[in-house]
């Protein structure tokens, strides 16, 4: 079935260290969100991509959807403690299938 | 504060019991969305509902059931609950659909079947 895959699981950076994490589909994706979910607490929309090839800045954080529209990544640049938490993608799905990928939980090590 | 509201917050249970989640989308979003999210797992989407009528389905059992309401909120129904059922429900919504915004999330509803 359809699938969204995210890379790494669990990734512990240093303070002040560039996190990235991936989001691959199996099938072409009319947009992608990204989610972040801090310890304890609840997703919270960042960013929705929509054209292929877009990128998106909000600070220290860099989105990009892919050119085929089947995958897209999350780049963090130089990292804060403030950042710690699982970061998911989700897109549209056949069906209006909502798919989440199992996100990427990021460590800071001060 | 997503202006979602979901209650329970936690709610502690026995095996084969049955128990309601309700959720209060923000005010003016049209579409709810139910998610389950087990111990490191990701969110597994359970099915959505726009404007009272069922949208879109994904892996509910069917023991679990759902529905929304003429003033929007929605409820979800877990019954013969199993120990393997323990999770974070959450509950977001939308404007509309989600192709078209993003989604706003509850805080969740932690359940515990012992």
């Amino acid at each position: 079935g359809q699938q969204v895959m995210q890379i790494p699981q669990y990734q512990h950076v240093q303070e002040g260290e560039d996190f990235t994490t991936y989001c691959n589909s199996s099938t072409t994706l009319s947009n992608i969100q990204w989610y972040k979910q801090r310890p304890g607490g609840h997703p919270v929309f960042l960013i929705q991509l929509v054209k292929s090839g877009e990128v998106k800045k909000q600070k220290r954080l860099t989105f990009q959807f892919g050119e085929a529209k089947k995958n897209s990544s999350l780049h963090i640049t130089a990292t804060q403690t403030t950042d710690v938490g699982t970061y998911f993608c989700a897109g549209p799905g056949r069906d209006d299938k909502i798919i989440f990928g199992k996100g990427t939980r990021l460590h800071i090590l001060p | 504060d997503s202006g979602v509201t979901q209650t329970p917050k936690h709610l502690i249970t026995a095996t084969g019991q049955r128990v309601t989640l309700r959720c209060s989308p923000r005010s003016g979003d049209l579409s709810v969305y139910w998610y389950q999210q087990s111990l490191d797992q990701g969110l597994q989407f359970l099915i959505q509902y726009y404007n009272g009528e069922e949208r879109a389905k994904g892996n509910i059992l069917e023991r679990f059931s759902a529905q929304q309401f003429p003033d929007l909120h929605s409820e979800l129904n877990l019954s013969s609950l199993e120990l393997g059922d323990s999770a974070l429900y959450f509950c977001a919504s939308s404007v509309e659909d989600f192709s078209t915004g993003e989604l706003f999330f509850g805080e969740g509803s932690r359940l515990t079947v012992l």
